[in-house]
């Protein structure tokens, strides 16, 4: 049980290219999230879906595209790199429980530099 | 609007001494709380989780929290702090939707032997 997997774990871009962070879990959470870690700011929601086909934005989306095809997958895409966006990225995934306390499972991290 | 306050970015205390991790919530409803540890260069793991069933939690590693209402606050603590404690803790809340969680800035913990 792998649980929630991030690819790459280091990444250094140039301004203005694209890239795709991947992310995958295997634990049939129906909940997927991405979120950036910056220093002094904590974890900020880029994007979240709620199942495949369905996704919405979080607090910062701008610069970030993502797709949910199926239910394992959740993909991260910077279409057009900028410093600002060099940061820790860490994939979540979730499920709905009675309590309604929903526990993420995070991957290990993806640190991305943009130069 | 949920959202979450650290108090100390960093906080120092000797090996064996009392660990206690400042939080403070903002909700608009009975709020789902959350405490998560991240060691060196790995992802965020679960310590424990306020659900309304009880206003003390115990959680792993001997760590425990106590909401108060009347403060809004959900304060992280462990009676002795051990060396293997030394992480960076942070207190989230989940948002409306169940799929939406607010993270506070994280408080660093250092243990000093």
């Amino acid at each position: 049980n792998a649980g929630v997997t991030q690819t790459p774990k280091f990444q250094v871009l140039k301004t203005g290219q694209s890239m795709t962070l991947q992310c995958a879990q295997d634990m049939n959470h129906e909940y997927m999230s991405w979120y950036r870690q910056d220093p002094g700011m904590g974890l900020r929601l880029i994007h979240y879906s709620v199942g495949a086909g369905i996704t919405d934005q979080g607090e910062v989306p701008n610069g970030y595209n993502v797709s949910r095809s199926t239910t394992e997958d959740f993909p991260l895409r910077l279409l057009s790199a900028a410093p600002s966006q060099t940061s820790v990225y860490f994939c979540a995934s979730s499920y709905s429980t009675v309590s309604g306390a929903n526990v993420l499972t995070f991957g290990a991290g993806s640190r991305l530099t943009v130069l | 609007a949920q959202s979450v306050t650290q108090l100390g970015s960093h906080v120092s205390v000797s090996e064996g001494a009392l660990v206690l991790l400042r939080c403070n919530y903002s909700s608009s409803v009975p709020p789902y709380l959350f405490w998560y540890v991240q060691y060196p260069n790995q992802g965020l793991q679960l310590l424990l989780k306020y659900t309304s069933a009880a206003t003390l939690v115990k959680g792993i590693n001997g760590f425990e929290a106590e909401f108060k209402k009347s403060e809004t606050s959900f304060h992280l603590t462990k009676p002795s702090a051990h060396m293997s404690d030394a992480a960076e803790y942070f207190c989230a809340v989940r948002g409306n939707t169940g799929n939406q969680f607010y993270f506070g800035t994280g408080t660093s913990l250092t243990v000093i032997p």
